[in-house]
């Protein structure tokens, strides 16, 4: 596998379930992101992640809970979402946070 | 502060047309400036980046983009518009010190008519 991989592409969930998010990056990389994607909205920065140490967290709400093990790794676990959280959830990797950021193809996430 | 406008969330162009997509910049200090691609479900892909050096910045697929000051541009053209760059272009700035955090435009979706 190369690149930047992220399991599940498609995700419905109630606003009652616990799931979670994966990313896995195969580029050697030790810093990773998480971004969010709606519709008409610039994309925005979640979590940044450097040498496994959150270094940024954007006022991102409680119910979003990262977790970074190791620096292959970048898990988004969700609970109680709210309907307007649905998104498209974008993982990236870089070697450093001042390189270039490479994307996930992201999960598609439904809140219902 | 930095932030970037991407003018026309929608730019339509025909079959080996001109394609122009705009993008201006705001920056505090000297900036870095990327587009990425982003195809219908796939994640995004950097097409060129700017970080000072040459100011006419040449990416895949036949894209390029010229970094002017004055105008605090750096918009993407290609000379020939092909059925496979329908896409959304996403236009996006960082300091080149400091604060690294990448801000996003919008985005601009293009399509291409036969």
């Amino acid at each position: 596998e190369t690149g930047v991989t992220q399991t599940p592409r498609h995700l419905v969930m109630g606003m009652t379930n616990k799931k979670s998010l994966k990313c896995e990056q195969h580029l050697g990389h030790n810093a990773m992101y998480w971004y969010k994607q709606s519709a008409k909205k610039p994309l925005e920065l979640m979590f940044v992640y450097s040498l496994e140490e959150r270094v940024e967290n954007n006022s991102v709400p409680s119910r979003f809970s990262p977790e970074c093990p190791n620096s292959s790794h970048l898990f988004l676990h969700l609970h109680t979402l709210q309907p307007e959280d649905s998104a498209l959830y974008l993982c990236a990797s870089s070697q450093e946070t001042r390189n270039i950021q490479y994307f996930g193809a992201g999960t598609r996430l439904s809140v219902l | 502060a930095q932030s970037v406008t991407q003018l026309g969330s929608h730019v339509s162009v025909s079959e080996g047309a001109l394609v122009l997509l705009r993008c201006n910049y705001s920056s505090s200090v000297p900036p870095y400036l990327f587009w990425y691609v982003q195809y219908p479900n796939q994640g995004l892909q950097l097409l060129l980046k700017y970080t000072s050096a040459a100011t006419l910045v040449k990416g895949i697929n036949g894209f390029e983009a010229e970094f002017k000051k004055s105008e605090t541009s750096f918009h993407l053209t290609k000379p020939s518009a092909h059925m496979s760059d329908a896409a959304e272009y996403f236009c996006a700035v960082r300091s080149n010190f400091g604060n690294e955090k990448l801000t996003f435009g919008t985005g601009t979706r293009l399509t291409i008519i036969p």
